[in-house]
């Protein structure tokens, strides 16, 4: 199965500021997502990052909050914008392998705290 | 669209007994069902999957997991607890159209000497 390789690991931010998290991939992938996990909580999908065109948002996500790039197939990028205390979360990218079907593998997460 | 439901947020059962995690999904396609494990401040582990192979699915660190389509449910099972077990378990649901993963909302399980 794939490995991915997330950075930062982790951040403490100043409120108002942006951080981008970046996902690489050690293979081609079809399917990559982002996911939010607030403190005690589960994972929330943000969004799929959609190789060479925008990507697709759940509800209550929005872009101009969390633009999310992905120039190719082994890489995406998730940024946090105008950051406020509520955004401390860990921020995971996730990818899915169908062909053959191994199910899906995480990152390891950011780790972000925003002050 | 997709959907799961973890019933108790938090079980907790003395070293020895029998873990039961239980988790109901909605899905209106045949699923792709999964548990997962995340021990304090560590990432995700996968524990099993479900992927309309055998319904019983056997997993690691002993844990197991049936697929009962009638009652639309995947619980996750281990016939007995060990102190270290004690972490946060999520049922998740894949949408077979688009390939997202749905997590549910995951159960604190509590392991006492």
């Amino acid at each position: 199965s794939a490995v991915i390789s997330q950075k930062p690991s982790r951040d403490i931010c100043q409120r108002g500021t942006s951080l981008t998290i970046q996902c690489q991939v050690d293979s081609q992938v079809t399917m990559m997502f982002w996911y939010r996990q607030q403190p005690g909580q589960s994972l929330t999908l943000i969004a799929t990052a959609n190789q060479g065109s925008e990507a697709t948002y759940e509800s209550g996500f929005v872009i101009d909050k969390f633009p999310i790039s992905r120039p190719n197939l082994t890489f995406s990028t998730l940024t946090v914008s105008n950051m406020s205390p509520e955004d401390s979360s860990i921020y995971l990218c996730s990818v899915g392998e169908v062909s053959p079907w191994y199910g899906y593998t995480f990152g390891s997460g950011t780790r972000l705290t925003v002050v | 669209a997709q959907s799961v439901t973890q019933l108790g947020s938090h079980v907790s059962v003395s070293e020895g007994a029998l873990v039961l995690l239980r988790c109901n999904y909605s899905s209106s396609v045949p699923p792709y069902l999964f548990w997962y494990v995340q021990y304090p401040n560590q990432g995700l582990q996968l524990l099993l999957k479900y992927t309309s192979a055998a319904t019983l699915v056997k997993g690691i660190n002993g844990f197991e997991a049936e697929f009962k389509k009638s009652e639309t449910s995947f619980h996750l099972t281990k016939p007995s607890a060990h102190m270290s077990d004690a972490a946060e378990y999520f049922c998740a649901v894949s949408d077979g159209n688009t390939g997202k993963l749905i997590f549910g909302q995951g159960t604190t399980l509590q392991v006492k000497p």
